[in-house]
C-alpha cells in the first residue's frame, strides 16, 4: 500500500460546479497535510496547508480526518483556470520528508 | 524577488555519461530539497540539506547519485553513468527552515527534465 493514494481522475467537472477528492494516508504520526497545485510541465505550487480543524480559502475548502486518515479538498464555483493536477502532501512521522501522492486530474469544462 | 532557478531546463543525453544538474536556491532559505518526478507519478524524494548540517541522503535510489551543497546555497545533483530509468523531471524546493512542529512551504524550480537515450 502507498503512504499516500489519491484517485488518479482525471474528474471531468462543468465550469460552475463543485467538486471534491480525498486523498489517504497510511503513516498515522503524520502531522502536516497540504493541497499542492501542478499545471502541465510546471513545478507544484502550494495550494493550502491542512488544518487540524478545517479551514477555507476563499472557494477551497480543506478537511482532515484523522480517524479515518484521509484529508480532502473541496473547490466550489469551478472555474476554467482550476484545471490542473491536485497533490495530497503529507510528512513522514513528525519530520522533514514529505511523501507526495500522484496527483489527482481536475479537467474544467466550459 | 528571485524564485528558485534550475539549470539546464532540459537535458538529453546517452546512457553511460554522467551529468550535473544545478539549483540556486532562493536567498536565504537554509534548507533545500531534490525531487524526481516520472511521467503520472508523485514526486520522490531524494536528498535534503538543511544549513550546516549532514544531509539527508536516505531517498538516493543508487550510489550513482550524489549532490553536494557549497556555501549553503547553490547545490549540485549528479548522476553518474545514467540509466535510462533516470529519465524524469528533477526538482529542487527550497524553504526558510523546518521547525520540529512545523513546516515551511517548499518553493519549487521550473525543474530539469532529463532524458537518457
Amino acid at each position: 500500500r502507498k503512504e499516500v493514494e489519491q484517485d488518479p481522475g482525471p474528474f471531468n467537472v462543468p465550469e460552475g460546479a463543485t467538486v471534491a477528492f480525498n486523498c489517504t494516508y497510511s503513516n498515522s504520526a503524520s502531522q502536516s497535510f497540504f493541497w499542492y497545485r501542478q499545471d502541465c510541465r510546471k513545478e507544484p505550487k502550494l495550494l493550502m496547508s491542512v488544518y487540524s480543524s478545517g479551514n477555507e480559502d476563499g472557494r477551497f475548502t480543506a478537511q482532515l480526518n484523522r480517524a479515518s486518515q484521509y484529508i480532502s479538498l473541496l473547490i466550489r464555483d469551478s472555474k476554467l483556470s482550476d484545471s490542473a493536477t491536485y497533490l495530497c502532501v503529507v510528512n513522514r512521522d513528525s519530520n522533514y520528508q514529505l511523501i507526495w501522492g500522484a496527483g489527482t486530474k481536475l479537467i474544467i469544462k466550459p | 524577488g528571485a524564485g528558485v532557478s534550475q539549470s539546464p531546463s532540459n537535458k538529453v543525453t546517452e546512457k553511460g555519461k554522467d551529468v550535473e544538474l544545478r539549483c540556486d536556491p532562493i536567498s536565504g532559505h537554509t534548507a533545500l530539497y531534490w525531487y524526481r518526478q516520472s511521467l503520472g507519478q508523485g514526486l520522490e524524494f531524494l536528498i535534503y540539506f538543511q544549513g550546516n548540517s549532514a544531509p539527508d541522503k536516505s531517498g538516493l535510489p543508487s550510489d550513482r547519485f550524489s549532490a553536494e551543497r557549497t556555501g549553503g546555497s547553490v547545490s549540485t545533483l549528479t548522476i553518474q553513468r545514467t540509466q535510462q530509468e533516470d529519465s524524469a523531471v528533477y526538482l529542487c524546493a527550497s524553504s526558510p527552515k523546518f521547525e520540529r512542529g512545523g513546516l515551511y512551504e517548499q518553493y519549487f524550480g521550473p525543474g530539469t527534465r532529463l532524458t537518457v537515450t
